[in-house]
């Protein structure tokens, strides 16, 4: 059971729009604590998509936004393309766990 | 380019301890978390813990009895000891960099390929 909740699977066609949800608690995210998303293709380590909540690393292309507001966030991928197909990861912090860092359970985007 | 390998055993008996080192290269070890993070077979991510450069270090609570991280910042190393392991510590193992400046987080934007670690005897 991951401290931060997120779907199993979303999935859309190529071109559409897609958002995945990350749901926490007062500890977490409704403390105020920033949250990360992560890229995880097929076979390979993770990938940070988007710092500080809405922030893009340099060469993540700028379909990819994220978004935050009380206790959840959520991370959208307009104009899907099908190398978009991957797992993706919220991350936090909670203040309950002695500061430690927590990931959503993850969720399996399906380009259709 | 900051690059991080993971190095240490594949295989390891259960109840022995599991030790794990990252290498930092092209970049500084100072000014960083130093992070694990694994991932059992068809799941998820899972925070183990991290060391600052400093040596100082916070474990997730459910490992921490079992949970040991060092550095040596002369090596550019950082290193993961897990001990009485059992089947469910079978996982790849990630070491990662995770940014922080003036109060704010920046994320684990540097990541290692990742190491299998099989507990089996």
């Amino acid at each position: 059971q991951s401290v931060l909740t997120q779907p199993p699977s979303v999935s859309g066609a190529p071109g559409q729009r897609v958002t995945i949800s990350c749901t926490g608690s007062s500890s977490n995210i409704g403390a105020g604590f920033d949250v990360h998303w992560y890229q995880q293709l097929p076979g390979t380590a993770p990938k940070l998509l988007i710092y500080a909540n809405t922030n893009r690393p340099s060469g993540v292309p700028d379909r990819f936004s994220g978004s935050k507001s009380g206790t959840s966030a959520s991370l959208a991928i307009t104009g899907l393309q099908a190398e978009d197909e991957a797992d993706y990861y919220c991350q936090s912090y909670d203040s309950s766990l002695s500061g430690s860092r927590v990931f959503g359970g993850g969720t399996k985007l399906t380009v259709l | 380019q900051v690059q991080l390998q993971e190095s240490g055993p594949g295989l390891v008996k259960p109840s022995e301890t599991l030790s794990l080192t990252c290498t930092v290269s092209g970049g500084s070890i100072s000014s960083y978390y130093w992070t694990w993070i694994r991932q059992p077979p068809g799941k998820g991510l899972e925070w183990i813990g991290y060391i600052y450069y400093t040596g100082s270090s916070i474990y997730y609570p459910s490992l921490k009895s079992r949970v040991t991280m060092s550095v040596d910042t002369s090596k550019k190393q950082f290193s993961l000891r897990l001990s009485s392991v059992t089947a469910a510590d079978t996982a790849v193992y990630y070491c990662a960099r995770e940014g922080y400046s003036d109060g704010q987080y920046y994320g684990m934007d540097v990541w290692g390929q990742g190491t299998t670690v099989t507990v089996s005897s």
